[in-house]
Formats: C-alpha cells, structure tokens, sequence
C-alpha cells in the first residue's frame, strides 16, 4: 500500500516568512507526484513532478523532487495571507491513475 | 466550460438509510474517483473507476458503493449510513493518460445523526 507522509503537520508564519513543506513516500513503481491546495474546499492542483532535481516553478512557489530519497518540497517564499490554505502532497504508481494522499500541511500566514 | 459538479452540497440523513451522492462530469474523462476527507486523514479513496462498468475498491470502501453506467458519472451510495461516515466526500476525475492531475468537485459534506 502506498504512503504519504507530510510535515509538519501544520504551521503559522507572518506575511513575508518563507514556508517549506515537505512529504515523503512509499509507492510501488512511482511515476509522478502532485501537490494541491485546499482553501475550504475543492483541492486546487499546483505541480506535477515526475524527474527528480528539476524545480518547478510558479510566482512565488517552488516544488523538486528527489526520487533517490524519496520526497519532494513545497517552498512559498514572500508569504501573503492568501496561501494559508492545507497543501496535500499525492503519489501515484506507474501503470495506474489513482492518487494516494498525505494527511496535509495546514499553513496559516499572519497578517 | 467543462466542470466536474457534485449534489447535493450538504445533507443530513438518519442511521440506517441510504443515501446516495451524485457526481457528474462534462470532461469525458475516463477515470473518476470519489474520496472522503476527515480531520487528520487527509483525502482518502473510497472507490474509482477507469471507464464505463469499471468499477475497484479503494482503502476505506466498507459500507460504500459506485457504479459507472455512462461516462459522465458516478454516484456514490451509502448503503446503511453509519455515524462513522459523517464526512466531507470528493469525487474527482482524469483523463486516463499519463502524467494528468485529476480535477475536485466542490465536495458533499454529509452528516449521518
């Protein structure tokens, strides 16, 4: 059974802190990894990873994977109140389409 | 534009009777999946589909079934509600090819009392 693991667990930052977030897994044959954000309530879809050590970028976040180690990393840099949010980290396995999911990061950024 | 949609948006039911949660989608994806999100947990999947009559069980399917009769569609059903399945329920769909994210509905929240 593939696993997912998150940390931390959740976190609060002031606007303008930079946030790291991370999540390991197990899964048998990886083939990619996706992060998503929740704001109360459809997950909303931020990166695919697929190749480790290639960052992927979008404004101010920032995703790479390691597939030798077995994990991937969110950064948010220049924090605003609008990315507090949960943030999931999903897995899915070579030759499948389903996607199993971490427990979340919650992050709350602080005026 | 395409959307994925889920009704209704809040229910309410009693112990023991069956309730079923729509979903529908107008991508033409093959593949949807419905999961439900608790405190803690994370999105876990209930069960999902790979196309029409399609249909597999996910980690935490007890008390739960789909069917798939068309593509845009997948009703879950609760067949006995329990207390244990108030939750938030996500359906989401893919196109089937590789390396695609899957898309949310809104999310059903459901409360069994």
């Amino acid at each position: 059974e593939d696993k997912v693991v998150q940390s931390p667990l959740s976190l609060v930052v002031h606007e303008g802190d930079t946030v790291t977030l991370n999540c390991s897994y197990e899964v048998t044959n990886f083939r990619s990894l996706l992060w998503y954000k929740q704001e109360k309530k459809a997950p909303t879809f931020l990166f695919m990873l697929t190749s480790s050590g290639i960052e992927k970028k979008s404004g101010r976040l920032s995703s790479i994977l390691d597939k030798k180690e077995l994990f991937s990393i969110l950064n948010i840099t220049a924090t605003q109140t609008g990315d507090s949010a949960v943030y999931l980290c999903a897995v899915v396995g070579y030759g499948d389409y389903k996607l199993s999911f971490g427990a979340g990061t919650t992050v709350t950024v602080r005026a | 534009d395409a959307e994925i949609t889920q009704s209704p948006r809040h229910k309410i039911t009693e112990t023991g009777r069956q309730v079923t949660l729509a979903c529908h989608q107008t991508w033409n994806h093959n593949n949807m999946f419905w999961y439900r999100q608790d405190l803690g947990h994370g999105l876990r999947l209930i069960h999902y589909s790979y196309g029409v009559h399609d249909t597999n069980k996910g980690e935490v399917s007890d008390g739960y079934s789909v069917s798939r009769s068309n593509t845009e569609d997948l009703p879950l059903t609760l067949e006995s509600a329990a207390s244990s399945q108030t939750s938030v329920y996500f359906c989401a769909s893919s196109t089937g090819t590789e390396n695609t994210e899957a898309f949310f509905g809104q999310g059903t929240r459901l409360t069994v009392v």
